[in-house]
């Protein structure tokens, strides 16, 4: 089986564009999370989505937006970028959300 | 709202030794708890899952235990070997929504 599908894996953008992540979850598994991870801290979570309705919602600004497919597969969006919005962004798949998580190898997001 | 602290931020051992990575939170209502290792520049490998009626897991060289009650949990790695080098990280869920994730531990195991 495969496990859990980033794409990209790097990107890089100017302040003030908007990027678009892509995420595929492990097959069967209904809920996806986005995290950001800034270099030397542990990862922040984003959203969850669940069934394609969005579950959770962390500290993070309106700029950030995301969504679930029917297939499962999610994308986090992010407008206006900021420089401090370089980081790599982690998604993570689980069957309901609550009984662990199985995280893909993240994007490289710089923002120049 | 939870806070991870991982002790210590770095540790350097040479091979073979065994070693103890401590976790600690401040909301012991907790689902479960979960141990990553991530490689520099890699996304988050899964070690261990500790669901919060349980004391402890054990996969190959690698013990976790949790106690809810005091909010800790250590991960135990016996006979360390370079390859062990990495960053660990913990993290607990407490409404089932999301990680919450410790700052990690960067070990260096050399030969």
């Amino acid at each position: 089986d495969a496990g859990v599908t980033q794409s990209p894996t790097h990107l890089i953008k100017t302040r003030g564009q908007q990027v678009t992540l892509r995420c595929s979850p492990i097959s069967g598994h209904k809920s996806v999370s986005w995290y950001q991870q800034v270099l030397g801290q542990g990862p922040q979570f984003i959203f969850q989505y669940y069934e394609k309705e969005e579950r959770g919602r962390g500290n993070f600004p309106d700029r950030f937006s995301a969504r679930q497919f029917p297939n499962y597969s999610s994308e986090l969006n992010v407008n206006a970028l900021l420089l401090g919005d370089s980081a790599l962004y982690l998604c993570a798949s689980s069957l309901e959300g609550w009984n662990g998580y199985t995280f893909g190898s993240g994007t490289r997001l710089t923002v120049v | 709202k939870q806070e991870v602290t991982q002790i210590p931020a770095a540790l350097s051992v040479p091979e073979g030794e065994n070693l103890v990575l401590n976790c600690s939170f401040t909301d012991s209502a907790i689902y479960n708890l979960q141990w990553f290792r991530q490689d520099p520049g890699k996304g988050l490998t899964s070690l261990l899952l500790i669901q919060s009626s349980q004391r402890e897991q054990t996969s190959g060289r690698l013990n976790a235990s949790l106690d809810k009650s005091s909010g800790r949990s250590t991960l135990y790695i016996a006979a360390s070997q370079p390859g062990d080098s990495a960053t660990y990280l913990c993290a607990v869920t407490n409404s089932g929504y999301a990680l919450n994730f410790g700052k990690g531990t960067s070990l260096l195991v050399t030969p």
